[in-house]
């Protein structure tokens, strides 16, 4: 049973557009929840995250969206560079901190120039 | 570059045999996490160390095992290979022990495949 879900697959954006990425979880004890970015032959990297006790963070072109009744998550990137095209994976994990992350299946963005 | 290395990049073998795949963490970071990525899946969270003691386990196999040496290195050993076992496999490392709050850095990755 995934509890964290990354329903699509891939997603196609035009560069200065914005991309949304969507993550739902099922467990609701997650708390914390996070966004790694994975480029090819690469190993993931720490993007953005968010704790339970807001709605939004925003870096830079980056805000990750938390909506807890829903249990479901976002993140924006505004405006979208083709440098940003890679896979980005959404995980989560609980108020303990003490188990592991959950990670979902990941959402392939391309960014066409 | 995250700092933490992974040896080999590459491994092809056969079923039945074993590996053992090699993890260096960031310098200072006491925990290692090992990672699977099969086709089509996200990172499953196989085992965590922390400074020489098993941590936390996730979906490993019994035919896996780990470990973490005095020098914070990390070992992951994949024994009677199946084609099944052919996958990605990710370390990562992080300063402390909340594998969910501490920021994980992620190593290039050992791609396994198995004939």
């Amino acid at each position: 049973d995934q509890q964290v879900k990354q329903n699509s697959p891939s997603l196609s954006v035009q560069e200065g557009r914005i991309s949304i990425l969507n993550c739902d979880y099922t467990n609701s004890m997650f708390d914390y929840f996070l966004w790694y970015k994975k480029y090819p032959a690469e190993g993931p990297t720490f993007l953005i995250s968010i704790s339970s006790i807001k709605d939004k963070n925003e870096d830079g072109r980056f805000t990750v969206f938390l909506n807890k009744s829903a249990k479901h998550l976002s993140l924006h990137i505004v405006p979208s560079q083709p440098g940003d095209s890679a896979v980005y994976f959404c995980a989560a994990s609980d108020f303990s901190g003490n188990t592991p992350l959950v990670f979902g299946k990941g959402t392939r963005l391309s960014v066409i120039a | 570059d995250s700092g933490v290395t992974q040896t080999p990049k590459h491994l092809i073998t056969a079923t039945g045999q074993r590996v053992t795949l090699r993890c260096s963490p960031r310098s200072g970071d006491l925990s290692v996490y090992w990672y699977q990525q099969s086709l089509d899946q996200g990172l499953q969270f196989l085992i965590q160390y922390y400074n020489g003691e098993e941590r936390a386990k996730g979906n490993i196999l019994e035919r896996f095992s780990a470990q973490q040496f005095p020098d914070l290195h990390s070992e992951l050993n994949l024994s009677s290979l199946e084609l099944g076992d052919s996958a990605l496999y990710f370390c990562a490392s992080s300063r402390e022990f909340t594998s969910g709050r501490d920021t994980q850095y992620f190593g290039p990755g050992t791609r396994l495949t198995v004939l």
